[in-house]
């Protein structure tokens, strides 16, 4: 059973700080991975994909990475802005076609 | 991009009645949709996957006949909760899957009084 963790599960940073959010994953035998931006009591953005055969993906500020063999991916946010502040989630697509989401790791970035 | 929608956004209902949510999606077919819920700072959940034109496949725990699930078409799948009870009082989003990516709806909030 794929089991998704999200390290910190809150994180407080001030205006303009580069910073890296962590997922970690037991089952390597992956089909994407998906990083998801969620704010309070709305539905969830998506940020990046990467597909199983990619180690990185990139977005304006948002560059995500993927290691399978460690069972990783970050997620790292450059020159941080209050408007970043959300719940970051990532969530594991396998190959039998469920996701599982991690907790999340809850963002606030101080003006 | 891929655009999912969801109806309705919120709704409030008495305990007892059953709700129905929709899931569409406007701008692709959609063969499998997902149906998860989420619980108050808690992570999303999934309930069910819903295909087209064959039953619903739900995960372990998840009671079929209160949350009936039916995909008519390949844009749209309905989740009815059905005797709806307070502790069904949860965020509900949906899922479709195109291009090896989920893209999900907005979400619906459903509260059972």
């Amino acid at each position: 059973k794929q089991e998704v963790t999200q390290i910190p599960a809150a994180l407080s940073v001030p205006e303009g700080e580069n910073l890296v959010l962590n997922c970690s994953f037991t089952d390597s035998a992956i089909y994407n991975l998906q990083w998801f931006r969620q704010d309070p009591g709305k539905g969830l953005t998506s940020l990046l994909l990467i597909q199983s055969s990619q180690r990185e993906q990139t977005s304006g500020r948002l560059n995500a990475s993927l290691d399978k063999s460690s069972g990783r991916s970050t997620l790292y946010i450059a020159a941080s802005q209050p408007g970043d502040s959300a719940t970051y989630l990532c969530a594991i697509y396998t190959n039998a076609g469920k996701s599982t989401f991690g907790d999340g790791t809850t963002l606030t970035v101080k003006p | 991009g891929a655009v999912v929608s969801q109806h309705p956004s919120w709704v409030i209902c008495k305990s007892g009645t059953s709700v129905k949510i929709e899931c569409r999606s406007l701008d692709f077919q959609a063969t499998t949709m997902f149906w998860y819920r989420q619980f108050p700072k808690q992570s999303l959940m999934l309930m069910a996957t819903s295909n087209e034109g064959s039953k619903a496949t739900y995960e372990q725990g998840v009671e079929k006949d209160k949350f009936l699930i039916n995909h008519a078409s390949l844009t749209l799948s309905t989740l009815t909760v059905t005797s709806a009870h307070p502790e069904d009082s949860s965020f509900y989003i949906c899922s479709a899957i195109r291009d090896r990516g989920q893209y999900f709806g907005p979400g619906t909030r459903l509260t059972v009084t």
